[in-house]
């Protein structure tokens, strides 16, 4: 199993251009979730999804688009990128919550993230 | 607004001493999750203890809680120099969404 695979690791764009940062998992799990790591900030949650065609927003959506159309994939897509995105990415995937409570549930597992650097 | 808040925000010790991680939350959890992170590296899940546990051990990893306080604890015994990292509390709600803290900065001398 590779878990989460996160792609690019590192990716510097101007201002005003956009990308995609792409998100994939091979364990079968329902739930998907996109973080970013600031400096003495933690991690902050920006989109997540319950399954496949569903998604709703976390803490700091604004600036950031994504979709599931397979359980397998939640990719992020920065529209016109900011130096404020200026950050680390990290992708997570896990079980729901419906389908832990009966099992054993290992928590969430985290991708190794993109750098991303906005100039 | 981020659920877990870890205290202290850094923390320097001896090895083969134990380092102890406080974490307050504000409101209702399922569960709370406590990871662990190298520098420069993603998230490495740790222990997870559930709202209606009290204690939970794992090597050498002991995690309360007390759901009356809203707070949670992680102790590392007998700690050693690969114990450094970055170490997050996390609180996983009603509503799906998972939630960190800023973190605990443990750094292990040899």
């Amino acid at each position: 199993n590779a878990g989460v695979t996160q792609t690019p690791k590192f990716q510097v764009l101007k201002t005003g251009q956009s990308m995609t940062l792409q998100c994939a998992q091979d364990m079968n799990h329902e739930y998907m979730s996109w973080y970013r790591q600031d400096p003495g900030m933690g991690l902050r949650l920006i989109h997540y999804s319950v399954g496949a065609g569903i998604t709703d927003q976390g803490e700091v959506p604004n600036g950031y688009n994504v979709s599931r159309s397979t359980t397998e994939d939640f990719p992020l897509r920065l529209l016109s990128a900011a130096p404020s995105q200026t950050s680390v990415y990290f992708c997570a995937s896990s079980y729901s919550q419906g389908t832990y409570m009966g099992a054993l549930f290992r928590g969430y597992t985290f991708g190794s993230g993109t750098r991303l650097t906005v100039v | 607004s981020q659920q877990g808040e870890e205290d202290p925000q850094a923390l320097s010790i001896q090895e083969g001493e134990n380092a102890t991680m406080n974490c307050s939350y504000k409101t209702s959890i399922n569960n709370l999750q406590w990871y662990r992170q190298n520098s420069g590296r993603g998230l490495v899940h740790l222990i997870l203890i559930r709202s209606n546990e009290r204690e939970k051990h794992s090597g050498r990893l002991r995690v309360t809680l007390d759901t009356s306080k809203k707070s949670s604890s992680l102790l590392i015994t007998a700690s050693r120099a690969a114990d450094t990292a970055s170490y997050f509390c996390a609180v996983d709600g009603s509503n799906y969404k998972l939630t960190f803290g800023k973190g605990t900065l443990l750094t292990v001398n040899p």
